[in-house]
């Protein structure tokens, strides 16, 4: 079982849409949970941390995590063309851990 | 403000030639990271950087050698590419109290023949 697991999609939406990305992860020890937004041929750039369990929410985007379930989400509310990008999930143990553990990334297209 | 800058952003190697990938950033981080990323993949760590001085093997460090020049400057190097090195490589770095948040480079796309 890999460590993180992240479905590819890809994933189209329409303009407006509410939009839901998820991970799941098998290691126990993993505190720290995030989501890397990658335009097209750039490189990944962070959207939104969250530290242990709960929800963080920053404009259109929430991210949650369910650390009894080993399962994080990312919501993005009123999805707009620009949100069209692949979106990595990524994990580590700690604040100065300095490997973190990427998904695969999913790939969403918002149509206008 | 540049952030992480790598070069060259493209190169065409053939089997068995050597090159070496640049990257520099100007954020005064401590942590610096090579990375590769292959359709159907992900993010793989080849090597990652704590402090200029030291360096360390990530999940796939084979083939791959790497110098931290000072602060500024952590360089990858193939000493003899292979088909398999094919990929796009990110620089990232980080301050250390917070290595969950890495600031990319905007990659280099090698292709070994």
């Amino acid at each position: 079982q890999k460590e993180v697991e992240q479905d590819p999609g890809p994933l189209s939406v329409p303009e407006g849409a509410i939009v839901s990305l998820n991970c799941t992860y098998s290691n126990s020890a993993f505190q720290y949970f995030m989501w890397y937004r990658q335009y097209s041929r750039k490189g990944p750039e962070l959207l939104m941390y969250t530290y242990s369990s709960g929800n963080k929410e920053d404009g259109r985007f929430t991210a949650q995590v369910d650390k009894s379930s080993k399962y994080i989400s990312l919501f993005i509310r009123d999805s707009q063309p620009s949100d069209s990008a692949t979106y990595l999930c990524a994990m580590s143990a700690g604040a100065g851990s300095y490997q973190l553990t990427f998904g695969k990334g999913t790939k969403l297209s918002v149509i206008p | 403000n540049a952030g992480v800058t790598q070069t060259p952003k493209f190169q065409v190697l053939k089997t068995g030639q050597s090159m070496t990938l640049q990257c520099a950033q100007d954020m005064n981080h401590n942590s610096m990271y090579w990375y590769r990323q292959d359709p159907g993949m992900g993010l793989r760590l080849i090597y990652y950087s704590a402090s200029e001085g030291t360096t360390d093997k990530g999940e796939v460090p084979n083939g791959y050698n790497v110098s931290r020049l000072n602060k500024r400057e952590f360089s990858l190097r193939l000493e003899s590419a292979a088909p398999s090195q094919t990929s796009v490589y990110f620089c990232a770095s980080s301050d250390d109290r917070h290595n969950y948040e890495q600031y990319f480079g905007p990659g280099t796309r090698l292709t070994v023949t």
